[in-house]
């Protein structure tokens, strides 16, 4: 069974740091797309950042860029999002997604919590 | 514009069909791909590329496009279907991958 996980989540004040994980089980990672999706509690899902399969490129959305960077390890089987110089507005729970034809997200993981305050 | 943009809200009396809809130009490029989110879960893609559905997906749901616009249709709503959907492609603009702002049906 396919099963992403994600951990790493919590409470950062502002222009703080956090490294988010998600690890991946029952496919082979090395062979799929994967990236980060966020939704503010009660609201739409935004998405973040994409890595393609090898890991030798990304993109990230405007509202993140310069501040959060995508990668993976294909070793072991997990995905990483380094985040830096948080805002508040970065509140949301974080999902890993695994990209599927046609640019979709056809796995998704449970989401792990970030909060930025003060 | 890198945006595409979803109705806030459909309803549909139990056993209709419902049309929900996803505006944008790079809708014109690329497929959309529908999601399927209820409350305190993660979203559950229900329609990818021209017209596919994933396994385990039911048949009442199907795609159609045409020029900039999207659409998830759900022929014979049931109960469980209410949800709020989610449209996304990749985008032509500024981002590489953008989402609608979700439409929520409610099943009367």
């Amino acid at each position: 069974e396919v099963h992403l996980v994600e951990s790493g989540g919590g409470l950062v004040q502002p222009g703080g740091s956090l490294r988010l994980s998600c690890a991946v089980s029952g496919f082979t990672f090395s062979h799929y797309e994967m990236n980060w999706v966020r939704q503010v509690p009660g609201k739409g899902l935004e998405w973040v950042s994409y890595i393609d399969s090898p890991g030798s490129a990304t993109h990230s959305a405007d509202s993140v860029k310069g501040r959060f960077t995508i990668s993976r390890d294909n070793a072991k089987d997990s995905l990483y999002l380094q985040m830096n110089n948080l805002r508040a507005e970065d509140s949301a729970l974080y999902y890993c997604a695994r990209g599927g034809e046609y640019w979709a997200f056809d796995i998704w993981g449970q989401g792990t919590m970030v909060t930025v305050s003060s | 514009s890198s945006e595409l943009t979803q109705d806030p809200a459909v309803s549909v009396a139990l056993g209709q069909t419902v049309r929900i809809t996803c505006q944008g130009d790079s809708l014109r490029s690329y497929y959309a791909s529908w999601y399927q989110q209820k409350p305190g879960q993660a979203p559950v893609l229900v329609i990818y590329g021209k017209n596919n559905r994933p396994s385990g997906i039911a048949d009442r749901f199907s795609a159609s496009s045409s020029g900039d616009t999207a659409s998830l249709t759900i022929t014979g709503s049931q109960a469980e279907d209410e949800a709020v959907y989610y449209c996304n492609s990749r985008d032509s603009n500024i981002n590489y991958l953008v989402f609608g702002g979700g439409t929520k049906l409610t099943v009367l």
